[in-house]
């Protein structure tokens, strides 16, 4: 079955480094979406990419989508304490509307 | 608010008890979905069902058991769980109206076996 693969699964910076996390699946996806969860919260839908190669950008964050449309990034500039918490992505394949969600990636951010 | 809504928020039950887990959904959607998430594990697709009909079942042992008495409510009900069923689990809803449907998540109940 379909499996997404995310790294790193830690991340520690400095206010104002930068931060990417990366997302792999082991077959072409119809779309990918990108999840935050705030420690103790719940999953909040962040962007959804559908297109080969398509790049969406939100203030600080950057997202891309591959051209075989089998991974993507998440780049965050020079990061803020409240960017603190995991960032999911989330597969669709092309034969059900269910999600995969990769582990996570889980961003600390120290003043 | 997310518009989906879970309770209890948190829950300690024995091995032996039963309980239910209840999701409420205010969206309009139709489709609902159960989530497991445990440390150092994805989000574990447990349930899906869409307009009240299961349509996927994950290998879930059958000690979790879901109900879906309408599009908007969504239950799982336990028995005999075991610790390492000790979880935060999650409610979801989409519509599926959307060509790619992105899931509202509700914030958990949070379970301990003891």
């Amino acid at each position: 079955g379909q499996q997404v693969m995310q790294i790193p699964q830690y991340q520690h910076v400095q206010e104002g480094e930068d931060f990417t996390t990366y997302c792999n699946s082991s077959t072409t996806l119809s779309n990918i979406q990108w999840y935050k969860q705030r420690p103790g919260g719940h999953p909040v839908f962040l962007i959804q990419l559908v297109k080969s190669g398509e790049v969406k950008k939100q203030k600080r964050l950057t997202f891309q989508f591959g051209e075989a449309k089998k991974n993507s990034s998440l780049h965050i500039t020079a990061t803020q304490t409240t960017d603190v918490g995991t960032y999911f992505c989330a597969g669709g394949s092309n034969s059900g509307y269910a999600l995969n969600f990769g582990k996570g990636t889980s961003l600390l951010v120290t003043p | 608010e997310t518009g989906v809504t879970q309770t209890p928020r948190h829950l300690v039950m024995g091995m032996t008890n039963k309980k239910s887990l209840k999701c409420e959904q205010h969206l309009g959607h139709n489709a609902m979905y159960w989530y497991k998430q445990s440390a150092k594990k994805p989000l574990e697709l447990m349930f899906v069902y869409n307009f009240k009909e299961q349509t996927e079942n994950n290998s879930v042992p059958s000690r979790f058991s879901p109900e879906c008495p309408n599009s908007s409510h969504l239950f799982l009900h336990l028995h005999t769980l075991q610790p390492e069923d000790s979880a935060l689990y999650l409610c979801a809803s989409s519509h599926l109206r959307d060509r790619y449907p992105r899931a509202f998540f509700g914030q958990g109940t949070r379970l301990t076996v003891v």
